[in-house]
């Protein structure tokens, strides 16, 4: 079954600190991972796109990381702000089903000033 | 340039009764998704469109909910007769072809938040 398990469910984190963010998966055959951010009442909004070859991407503060061995992923924030605070997703695009993202449930980020 | 528009952004309806969303996708963007994401949950595809064939449309509940995207542009969403269950936001997205394809960018609307009571 082509899951997407992220952790951990909430997260919150004084501003300044920096975190790290989880996902683990099971969706097979790999073709890309994403992280979105989503905003209450908003739609998602990507952050980063990595492909197999890639096991690393940066966007500003947020840097994402790929073990597709292992099949995890992290999404690493540095030096929070207060607008960090948001639900982190993270999607998974399936080879054989192309144009089809499995998403997972998101953590939720509260950073406190 | 204007992102994808969705409305109406809220929605609500007594249940048996029927409601349609619509969705302007960003010029140009040849595929198109509906997502249905409930509360506390990521988004689960409805529909996948290229152009205006429906390409993936697996997890759509046929039995109360249609789609159609006229000319490969615009689309609606429609549930009749909704369900209390139905209550849930609903995400438009586009992208230049299907986003499950290597790095291509998918863009998401504000959604649609539908309460059924």
């Amino acid at each position: 079954k082509n899951q997407v398990e992220q952790s951990p469910q909430s997260l919150i984190i004084l501003e300044g600190k920096n975190c790290t963010l989880q996902c683990n998966y099971t969706v097979s055959p790999f073709s890309n991972l994403r992280w979105y951010k989503q905003d209450t009442g908003r739609g998602p909004v990507s952050l980063t796109i990595m492909t197999f070859s890639e096991n690393t991407k940066s966007n500003g503060r947020y840097t994402a990381t790929l073990d597709a061995d292992t099949k995890q992923s992290s999404l690493h924030i540095t030096a929070s702000q207060l607008s960090d605070s948001a639900s982190y997703i993270c999607a998974l695009g399936r080879g054989s089903t192309l144009g089809r993202l499995y998403f997972g449930r998101g953590t939720q980020l509260t950073v406190w000033p | 340039e204007a992102g994808v528009v969705q409305s109406p952004r809220y929605k609500i309806i007594e249940k048996k009764q029927p409601v349609a969303f619509w969705c302007n996708p960003i010029s140009g963007h040849n595929t198109l998704y509906w997502y249905r994401q409930n509360l506390g949950q990521g988004p689960e595809l409805l529909i996948r469109y290229e152009n205006e064939e429906a390409v993936d449309d697996s997890q759509l509940p046929k039995d109360r909910f249609s789609a159609e995207r006229l000319k490969g542009v615009d689309s609606t969403l429609k549930i009749q007769p909704a369900e209390l269950g139905d209550s849930a936001v609903y995400l438009c997205a586009s992208s230049p072809r299907g986003s499950g394809m290597g790095g291509t960018e998918a863009f998401f609307g504000q959604g649609t938040r539908l309460t059924v009571v």
